[in-house]
């Protein structure tokens, strides 16, 4: 079992519509977790963050998190196509970042 | 620039030579982060670094590779007698602190071994 699980995709939604991604981790003792979004050829860049069971919103961006059932998600409201890239899940482990292989998103104008 | 700074961008280099990557956190960090990713691959961990100290380089090569943080300057990681699987984009990451706190990337450095 990978330490942390995304689904591959593509994942493709049209313009304006909510995109789901969803993450599952398997260290229980995990205690942040994290969303990067990574265009193609360039370096990840820090979405969400989230350390606490429910809901954290930023902007169209909603992170959730249930640490009982080891899940993690991003919500994209009013996707747009500058949005299509690949969203890595992340989650601290004994020291560093563990980054699940990233859900490749295309919003479709 | 605020940000973290890797240099050089990309890099060629011929089997057989050394390959040394540096990268200068952001401004008030003091923990760095070097993974390395391959062609389509996913993100791998490979060393943890704090001034002058390695705190974790469970992620790193046992051989060829090594990593170091100096007191003054930026850090370096340093690949010897490179090979053609040692191709890959190389990220920084720094911290304001180590373990629960978010991480921030450099622009990479694409090293490609011919």
């Amino acid at each position: 079992q990978k330490e942390v699980e995304q689904n591959s995709g593509p994942l493709s939604v049209p313009e304006g519509a909510i995109a789901s991604l969803n993450c599952t981790y398997s260290d229980r003792g995990s205690q942040s977790f994290f969303w990067y979004r990574q265009y193609s050829g360039k370096s990840p860049e820090l979405i969400m963050f989230i350390y606490s069971n429910g809901d954290k919103e930023d902007g169209r961006f909603t992170a959730q998190l249930n640490k009982a059932s080891q899940y993690v998600s991003l919500l994209i409201r009013d996707s747009q196509p500058s949005d299509s890239a690949t969203y890595l899940c992340a989650v601290t482990g004994r020291r560093a970042l563990t980054f699940g292989s990233g859900t490749r998103l295309q919003v479709q104008p | 620039n605020a940000g973290v700074m890797q240099n050089p961008r990309h890099l060629v280099r011929r089997r057989g030579q050394e390959a040394r990557l540096r990268c200068s956190p952001m401004k008030g960090h003091s923990h760095v982060y070097w993974y390395r990713q391959l062609p389509e691959e996913g993100l791998k961990f490979m060393v943890y670094l704090q001034k002058e100290n390695i705190i974790d380089e469970s992620g790193m090569p046992k051989e060829r590779f090594s990593a170091e943080f100096p007191k003054e300057g930026p850090s370096i990681l340093r690949i010897q007698q490179v090979v053609r699987g040692d191709s890959a984009a190389y990220f920084c990451a720094s911290s304001p602190q180590g373990g629960l706190y978010e991480q921030y990337f450099g622009p990479g450095t694409r090293l490609t071994v011919t």
